[in-house]
């Protein structure tokens, strides 16, 4: 059984449109969070959620809303694409007084 | 702020070659250190980790150790082989006041090639 699984795993779109994807752990973590791996497989974190509570909001573009409806999951909502948001993004957990981290398989965005 | 500083790639080698690679780090509090694996195509995973001074993280025969004087956490193998060609991220992790939660630092990842 995958431990934190992200869908979709490919996602092609428009410059405009708006995008959702989304990600669940089994594992039962209370924190989760998005990073975005850009060309250069430079990882940066996005935001950080603990128990449905946003711990960690690094400087997004507010077109980026993260939405966690239980501990379980994890959502990221992206409005109006732009070139830029091309990259790979990752979902993780962690529990939350420990700090190993755990990797879904990764959503390749790509913007056309 | 917390950073991490690795070498950079790739590190190209001959598979039974001796393998280093460097990271420094830089944090406010006293950081878990870790090493992650991302084999091509692939999310992270933790490869192994070490939470205080002189400890040894060790897995898969890669090791490390947490040097806090020269505040760095070099990964080591003694023998690489075809199947470690991977990206290797050093990370570090601060403690963060509200929660509990633990702020991640990733370092910018060095690919490894080993051939045959």
């Amino acid at each position: 059984d995958t431990a934190v699984s992200q869908t979709p795993k490919y996602l092609v779109t428009q410059m405009g449109n708006d995008k959702s994807i989304k990600c669940e752990q089994n594992l039962g973590h209370d924190t989760m969070y998005w990073y975005k791996q850009d060309s250069k497989k430079f990882l940066k974190i996005m935001f950080s959620y603990n128990n449905k509570e946003l711990i960690i909001n690094e400087t997004v573009p507010n077109r980026f809303s993260p939405k966690s409806p239980d501990k379980a999951h994890l959502n990221l909502h992206i409005n109006s694409l732009e070139l830029g948001d091309s990259a790979v993004y990752f979902c993780a957990s962690s529990p939350s007084r420990g700090n190993i981290q755990y990797f879904g398989a990764g959503t390749r965005l790509s913007v056309l | 702020g917390d950073s991490v500083t690795q070498m950079e790639g790739p590190v190209t080698l001959s598979e039974e070659a001796f393998l280093t690679i460097n990271c420094t780090y830089t944090a406010t509090g006293y950081p878990s250190l870790f090493w992650y694996v991302q084999y091509p195509g692939e999310g992270l995973q933790l490869l192994l980790k070490a939470t205080k001074a002189d400890d040894k993280g060790s897995n898969k025969g890669f090791e490390a150790t947490y040097r806090k004087e020269t505040t760095s956490f070099h990964l080591e193998k003694g023998s690489v082989q075809v199947s470690d060609s991977a990206v290797y991220f050093c990370a570090l992790s601060d403690r963060e006041a509200s929660g509990g939660s633990y702020i991640p630092t990733f370092g910018r990842g060095t690919s490894l090639i080993v051939h045959p």
